[in-house]
């Protein structure tokens, strides 16, 4: 059975300064990886995926994570925040069946806090 | 453009009332579709999902059931709700893009 655990239910940081939030999987079978962003009150936004290739992966505003498949492990980064990115940030597995997406399993998200 | 919407977007309801949350896809046909449940501190909850209409696999046994009457329609329903029946309700379809999408929410607080 898959699970992910995202390692920190909250992280407070200082504005500018730059953040991880970790995310950790298993699973025994090849997987896709997302991170998503939920602002209060709204549904969740896909910040970055994985699906093959780079372990490198590029999202949108300023965010990428990086694939460690022996770590089993996609962390989230951005070298510097800014008071918008106050959210709560969500990690995602779906297992890769052969090119098609299984159901997705979240974690259980974690609050970063962006202070002046 | 392929969007999805979901209403209400907050919903009061007495213990023991009738729960209807509705969800429909647009751009799309024959989406995979999802309910999720979000309650404070337990992350996300996949309730139901759907691959076509009428095809309804339910994830965790609860107070709560799903019907798909149309291809792009997803309705979450309860005859009687419990306060444990409380969150914030995600729908979701899965893009060709291999990305969910998630409807804006809906915000249920049983009294």
């Amino acid at each position: 059975a898959q699970s992910v655990t995202q390692l920190d239910s909250q992280v407070p940081v200082f504005e500018e300064a730059p953040v991880e939030l970790r995310c950790n999987y298993s699973s025994s079978v090849s997987v896709y990886l997302f991170w998503y962003v939920q602002y209060p009150n709204q549904g969740l936004q896909l910040l970055l995926k994985y699906l093959s290739g780079s372990t490198l992966v590029k999202g949108i505003n300023g965010f990428e994570a990086e694939f460690n498949k022996s770590q089993t492990s996609f962390h989230l980064r951005k070298p510097s925040v800014h008071i918008s990115d106050t959210a709560e940030y969500f990690c995602a597995v779906g297992m890769n069946y052969g090119g098609s997406q299984g159901n997705l399993i979240f974690g259980k998200g974690t609050k970063l806090s962006v202070k002046p | 453009s392929q969007t999805i919407h979901q209403w209400p977007a907050t919903l009061v309801q007495p213990v023991g009332s009738p729960l209807s949350l509705e969800c429909t896809v647009e751009g799309t046909s024959n989406p995979n579709l999802y309910w999720y449940r979000q309650a404070a501190g337990r992350g996300l909850q996949l309730l139901f999902y759907s691959v076509g209409i009428g095809q309804i696999s339910s994830e965790v046994p609860q107070n709560l059931s799903a019907s798909r009457p149309q291809d792009r329609q997803f309705i979450l329903s309860s005859k009687k709700l419990l306060l444990s029946d409380s969150g914030f309700y995600l729908c979701a379809w899965i893009r060709a893009d291999y990305g969910y999408t998630f409807g804006s929410g809906t915000r249920l607080t049983v009294v």
